[in-house]
């Protein structure tokens, strides 16, 4: 079955823990992206990737940090940092790294509490 | 700043009525926009585009300058369009796909 895999879906961490959301894809695309998905808030994107072993800052990247060593693979880390860390995060990837056409394919989500 | 505004967090429309979900936009250059849907437990998707001028599913969307607006559009609504439709906006000639979504309006159909 091709596309996003998201893991895990649901994660519970106490304050103050770092946390790692995985994000695989087997679509052979180039960008991947990170989004944080709030009540009222939409999406709201965090990181994302053009390729591999790059990645750059989106507009909420404070708390958060990725890596991106492999193209199949964009983790998120979620840090003590984060004042707000509980949310749906959802990954994303798209075909081509030059010239967009404003197709991204999603993961399922994770949905992260933190108590 | 770009910015993509959904006024509406709920639309609730009789089936067979006709359905138009708002989005307007402010952004300085010529925009790319789109609509993205998510049904009860599926994953967001892409709807459609405005550089298409493609229907899908029996939706249109047209791009309006003067108004920066992106309004979707359906004639007669059916029971399985009730889901989450987000608009989202790229820059024109960006080289990523690095969307601004708005908020969302849950469509609900009834019966």
């Amino acid at each position: 079955d091709g596309g996003i895999t998201q893991s895990p879906k649901y994660l519970f961490r106490k304050e103050g823990q770092n946390v790692t959301l995985s994000c695989e894809q087997n679509l052979n695309h180039d960008a991947m992206y990170w989004y944080r998905q709030d009540p009222g808030q939409g999406l709201r994107l965090i990181y994302y990737s053009q390729i591999v072993n790059d990645f750059q800052k989106g507009d909420i990247a404070e708390g958060y940090s990725v890596s991106r060593e492999k193209k199949e693979s964009f983790p998120l880390t979620v840090t003590s940092a984060q004042k707000n860390p509980t949310a749906f995060y959802l990954c994303a990837s798209s075909a081509s790294r030059t010239g967009a056409t404003g197709e991204l394919f999603f993961g399922e989500g994770s949905r992260l509490t933190v108590l | 700043a770009q910015r993509v505004t959904q006024p509406e967090k709920l639309l609730s429309v009789f089936k067979g009525a006709p359905v138009e979900l708002k989005c307007n936009y402010s952004y300085s250059g010529s925009p790319e926009l789109f609509w993205y849907v998510q049904y009860s437990r599926q994953r967001l998707q892409l709807l459609l585009r405005h550089i298409s001028r493609e229907s899908i599913k029996g939706f249109t969307a047209d791009l309006n300058k003067g108004e920066t607006s992106f309004h979707l559009k359906k004639p007669f609504a059916q029971e399985e369009d009730s889901a989450m439709y987000y608009c989202a906006l790229n820059k024109s000639g960006g080289a990523t796909n690095k969307l601004i979504f708005g908020t969302g309006t849950l469509l609900a159909v009834q019966p």
